[in-house]
């Protein structure tokens, strides 16, 4: 059966760390995975990957996917308390993306 | 732009009794998704549409669950009767992709569903 998982559950970190989110997959057909952030209801595009060992990076947040070990991590660098909520794993076959059930991240002022 | 819309925001009813969720995707995207999270679990994929057909319906529970899109434009969820189980987020979600994946997936805020 095809499943994600994130790691860790939660996380509490002081501003200005930085963290590693992790999402490993196991995914028939494996096309892309995506993360989100979600902070209180809809959650918003940070990244999709689709090739192995290219970074992409937008500001502070950084990922990137390891196809042959099945694992993506997300940086978040010089962490802000904006930053904190809870961060979303995808791993997709074609149109179908498997959830993991997310990374909670508080950064504390 | 407007982004992907949900209505109602919230709702709460009773065992036994009908709701109708409704989603108005982007203009433009022709993909179309429901997904639902239950309490404590992750989100998970109920079904795809493309315009107005029914691609992959794999993840609809059971026979209670109607989705429609006609036009090929918004899409609503009947759930007919509702179950205590079916409690949860239900989040619609659209994407422009014509490829052989489904890309970057636009989210709604989610209709959050309260059986009692």
């Amino acid at each position: 059966e095809d499943k994600v998982v994130q790691s860790p559950l939660s996380l509490v970190v002081h501003e200005g760390d930085t963290v590693t989110l992790n999402c490993s997959y196991e995914v028939t057909n494996f096309r892309s995975l995506l993360w989100y952030k979600q902070e209180k209801k809809a959650p918003t595009f940070l990244f999709m990957l689709t090739s192995s060992g290219i970074e992409k990076k937008s500001g502070r947040l950084s990922s990137i996917l390891d196809k042959k070990e099945l694992f993506s991590i997300l940086n978040i660098t010089a962490t802000q308390t904006g930053d904190s909520a809870v961060y979303l794993c995808a791993a997709g076959r074609t149109y179908k993306y498997i959830f993991g059930t997310g990374t909670r991240l508080k950064v504390l002022a | 732009e407007a982004g992907v819309t949900q209505f109602p925001s919230h709702s709460v009813i009773e065992k036994g009794q009908t709701v109708t969720l409704r989603c108005d995707p982007i203009s433009g995207h022709d993909n179309l998704y429901w997904y639902r999270r239950v309490m404590g679990k992750e989100i998970k994929f109920l079904l795809h549409f493309v315009k107005e057909s029914k691609q992959d319906e794999s993840g609809m529970p059971n026979n209670r669950f109607l989705a429609e899109r006609t036009g090929g434009t918004y899409s609503t969820l009947k759930v007919q009767p509702a179950e205590l189980e079916d409690s949860g987020v239900y989040f619609c979600a659209s994407s422009l992709a014509t490829g052989p994946w489904a890309g970057e997936l636009f989210f709604g805020e989610g209709s959050r569903l309260t059986v009692l």
